[in-house]
């Protein structure tokens, strides 16, 4: 059974850019949600989606958005990129939604 | 405050040790309760998860839930070198759709 799957593994950004990430969670899982890991804070909880549907959202800026297609895959945008922003993004699929989730191995996003 | 609490680290104990991890919380409204174990430049690998108060067991592994006190445990036995790691626990509350993490404990098992 294929794990959750995250593109690109590293990417490298300029302040100001805008950058999109992609992610293909388990077969058959339809929720999907998006963590942000820094050294300082720990991983931090960004949004999940549901057939398509965004049902929680964390305390982030509306510069970062996502989305859900109808085969479950999700992408999550960032605009006006900040230094700040630089972590590893985790996307993570689960069929119930609030436990049980399965991580993928993230996108290392790096802002200079 | 944050809502979960758990010690970095580091800790460093011998092969063969009994290894114990908490967290403590502090929102009385989480039902689920997981551990997570992520090694370096990998995600979270989902290890064990509990539901409301009570112990789980799984080969080496056993996780503790005390809801009235508002503190897990996660124990591993005779732990191997390969089981140096970051511990992350993650809550939940039903319905919630999204976990809160501690900040991990960073784990070494000396050979």
């Amino acid at each position: 059974k294929a794990g959750v799957t995250q593109t690109p593994r590293y990417l490298i950004k300029t302040r100001g850019q805008q950058v999109t990430l992609s992610c293909s969670p388990i077969s058959g899982h339809r929720s999907v949600s998006w963590y942000q890991q820094t050294p300082g804070q720990g991983l931090q909880f960004l949004f999940e989606y549901f057939s398509e549907t965004q049902r929680n959202k964390g305390n982030f800026p509306g510069r970062f958005s996502g989305r859900q297609f109808s085969n479950s895959r999700s992408e999550m945008n960032v605009s006006t990129l900040e230094l700040g922003d630089s972590a590893l993004y985790l996307c993570a699929s689960s069929a119930t939604g609030f436990y049980g989730y399965t991580f993928g191995s993230g996108t290392r996003l790096t802002v200079v | 405050q944050k809502e979960v609490e758990q010690d970095p680290g580091p800790l460093s104990v011998p092969e063969g040790a009994i290894v114990s991890l908490n967290c403590t919380y502090s929102n009385s409204a989480f039902q689920y309760f997981m551990w997570y174990r992520q090694y370096s430049r990998k995600g979270p690998e989902l290890l064990m998860y509990t539901y409301s108060s009570g112990n789980k067991e799984d080969g080496r592994f056993t996780a503790q839930v005390d809801k009235s006190s508002k503190y897990i445990s996660l124990f591993i036995r005779d732990s191997q070198p390969s089981d140096s790691a970051t511990y992350l626990c993650a809550m939940s509350v039903q319905g919630a759709q999204k976990l809160v993490f501690g900040q991990g404990t960073r784990l070494t098992i000396n050979p």
